[in-house]
């Protein structure tokens, strides 16, 4: 079935550095793909999506660019904030009954140090 | 602004109890979904829901059953709770229709222990 691989964390930076989240799926078809984030005591909100190869999604300084060759759908950001740090979700959707459903991978737990 | 509500933030419950944990939206939409989220396997999909009284199950239905008499309620049941089902659970909805791209908006969670 499908699935979703995110690169393991935590991973910890210091304020202002270049931020790489790896992700890879595998599909059938032509999925959407999102990611969400997850600040402290809240649940999930969408950061951005892409809806098909090579749409590049945008939000919040954040860029993830849909790779259809290499089934790939990588979260960056040139310069992180310590409001940056919280749990990061790639997932992508299917149609399952005619109702969209999300696939998730595990989550990255991310921290910026000031 | 869009609104999903869990009744409880947190909850404790005893093995054997009935649970009901209940999720609201007031933002009109057809599909609703239940997921539990644990450490380093991020979120499994329970039971969602695409109209009233319509269920589906998900990737881990098992020991869970739903209900869904309004269409801005959807309710998760835990018909005997057990210590394995301690954990995060999430409520979201979603935009009726077909497109793959509709966004899912989520509740704030509502953290199970059973003891």
């Amino acid at each position: 079935g499908d699935s979703v691989t995110q690169m393991e964390g935590p991973v910890t930076l210091s304020e202002e550095a270049f931020l790489t989240i790896n992700c890879t799926y595998t599909a059938t078809g032509y999925p959407s793909l999102f990611w969400y984030v997850q600040y402290p005591g809240e649940g999930l909100q969408l950061l951005l999506k892409a809806t098909k190869a090579d749409d590049k999604g945008s939000n919040k300084g954040f860029e993830a660019t849909y790779r259809k060759e290499t089934t790939s759908f990588h979260l960056e950001k040139g310069s992180v904030q310590v409001s940056d740090s919280a749990v990061y979700f790639c997932a992508l959707s299917q149609t399952v009954q005619g109702a969209q459903k999300l696939v998730f991978g595990q989550g990255t737990r991310l921290t910026i140090n000031p | 602004d869009v609104k999903v509500t869990q009744s409880s933030r947190y909850l404790v419950k005893r093995t054997g109890e009935k649970v009901f944990l209940e999720c609201v939206q007031d933002m009109d939409h057809e599909n609703m979904f239940w997921y539990r989220q644990d450490p380093g396997l991020g979120l499994r999909l329970i039971y969602f829901s695409y109209d009233v009284k319509m269920k589906e199950k998900g990737d881990i239905p098992e020991g869970y059953s739903v209900s869904r008499e309004k269409k801005e309620r959807f309710s998760l049941i835990l018909e005997s709770a057990s210590t394995n089902q301690t954990s995060m659970y999430l409520c979201a909805s979603s935009s009726p229709g077909h497109s793959l791209s509709y966004e899912q908006y989520f509740g704030p969670g509502t953290r199970l222990t059973v003891t």
